[in-house]
């Protein structure tokens, strides 16, 4: 089947720290890879994506990259801002069309 | 439009009363997605339409849900006699494919019911 598995929070960081969010997952055959993030009181949005293996996705200085090797797709960012506080969700979207979330990152920047 | 629209942004309902959700997909998709967002983050498929045409539906609860996509009118989830356990965040996707590939989902805002 399909699922996804999240690094459990609350991650508190200080200012410009370096942010690892963890996630795997278990999917029949090629799925594509999505970290949407959700900030208080709003929808998700759209961070960044991966369609295949080996594939980076990137934006606002977020990154993760596709490896199917080990079934990862990790959210990285080396400076983060206290902007950067939210809710982080990792997904997967296979051919049945059906969206699979993890159970969501809370992520707090301190100054 | 250019973006997934939902209404109302928030619904509050006394227990046993009905709450009505509705959607509308950015124009030219011709799928739309359900979800519910309850506490802790989690979030549960509910159902998909192809058109008018339910998609798949493992995910609705059968009894007090339901779901419908007209023709020329928004897309609606009802909820007949709201339980505490329906309070929730209802978030409302569109694609424009639906089968045979992946075809990315855009989100809408989401409903926020509370069930008083």
């Amino acid at each position: 089947g399909n699922s996804v598995t999240q690094m459990e929070g609350p991650v508190t960081l200080s200012e410009e720290a370096f942010l690892t969010i963890n996630c795997t997952y278990t999917a029949t055959g090629y799925p594509s890879l999505f970290w949407y993030v959700q900030y208080p009181g709003e929808g998700l949005q759209l961070l960044l994506k991966a369609t295949k293996a080996d594939d980076k996705g990137s934006n606002k200085g977020f990154e993760a990259t596709y490896r199917k090797e080990t079934t990862s797709f990790h959210l990285e960012k080396g400076s983060v801002q206290v902007s950067d506080s939210a809710v982080y969700f990792c997904a997967l979207l296979n051919t049945g069309n059906q969206f699979y979330f993890g159970t969501g990152t809370s992520l707090t920047v301190i100054p | 439009g250019e973006e997934v629209a939902q209404t109302p942004k928030h619904l509050v309902r006394g227990e046993g009363q009905k709450a009505k959700l509705y959607c509308a997909p950015i124009k030219g998709h011709s799928y739309v997605f359900w979800y519910q967002q309850v506490l802790k983050n989690e979030f549960k498929f509910l159902i998909s339409f192809q058109n008018e045409n339910v998609f798949d539906e493992t995910g609705m609860p059968k009894e007090r849900f339901s779901a419908k996509c007209l023709p020329n009118s928004p897309c609606s989830l009802e909820i007949q006699a709201t339980k505490l356990e329906d309070s929730a965040v209802y978030f409302c996707a569109s694609s424009r494919g639906g089968q045979g590939a992946i075809y990315e989902q855009y989100f809408g805002p989401g409903t926020r019911l509370t069930v008083t």
